[in-house]
């Protein structure tokens, strides 16, 4: 799977939007982009995913550039209960072995404040 | 509520003592994987399942021992604890395609 890298960390004041990039410039056609977030040490919540078109769910919206070598996570109307570490993983959905492995980096702590 | 569930939540070992972290999932996921996070760091792959009766090892399964008897249940042995085993334990399943994975809440080990 392709590396990612991420800011370490990230501020956002409640009620604005936040805006998470992710650099995966080694992406392959097959590799799609997902998004989970760690709320302090809870296990990690799936938040969505994308091949090469945008993406919304009622979570937040996932944009990939056309190159497909980056992507953002927008959460539109941050909360304080939005604070957590964002992971950005790259991935196959090709099936096989592959499927049981989700490789994690160290994410970006995102902060939400009043 | 379908999903994933972990016991114990705590667990406090001595050296040298075995243990087995159950995991088991009521969704009839096919894949199942094992992860450790220590302070600060990201999640690391221990082991993983892509069905019942196939197991693999992941990024750091040295000590650790699995098996996938059923689609459900997926536990994790620690055959003799170690200091350097105190994290906290996530175990997750995964439906297959274009889904995400659902993790259980953890259970955090303390070997001394």
């Amino acid at each position: 799977d392709a590396k990612t890298t991420q800011p370490p960390s990230m501020d956002c004041a409640e009620g604005r939007a936040a805006n998470l990039p992710c650099n995966h410039s080694t992406i392959s056609g097959n590799e799609y982009v997902y998004w989970y977030r760690q709320i302090h040490s809870q296990g990690p919540q799936y938040i969505i995913h994308g091949l090469k078109n945008n993406e919304t769910n009622e979570m937040a919206s996932l944009i990939i550039t056309e190159d497909r070598k980056s992507s953002t996570l927008i959460l539109p109307h941050a909360t304080l209960r939005d604070t957590a570490v964002y992971y950005c993983i790259v991935r196959s959905n090709a099936g096989g072995t592959s499927y049981g492995k989700l490789t994690f980096g160290q994410g970006t702590i995102l902060t939400v404040h009043p | 509520n379908a999903g994933v569930t972990q016991t114990p939540k705590f667990q406090v070992l001595k050296t040298g003592q075995s243990m087995t972290l159950q995991c088991a999932q009521d969704m009839n996921h096919e894949y199942m994987s094992w992860y450790r996070q220590d302070p600060g760091m990201g999640l690391r792959l221990i082991h993983y399942s892509v069905g019942a009766g196939i197991t693999d090892q992941g990024e750091v399964p040295n000590g650790y021992n699995v098996s996938r008897s059923t689609t459900e249940d997926f536990p994790l042995r620690l055959l003799s604890a170690a200091p350097s085993q105190t994290s906290v334990y996530f175990c997750a399943s995964f439906r297959g395609g274009n889904y995400g994975y659902t993790f259980g809440s953890g259970t955090r080990l303390t070997v001394v």
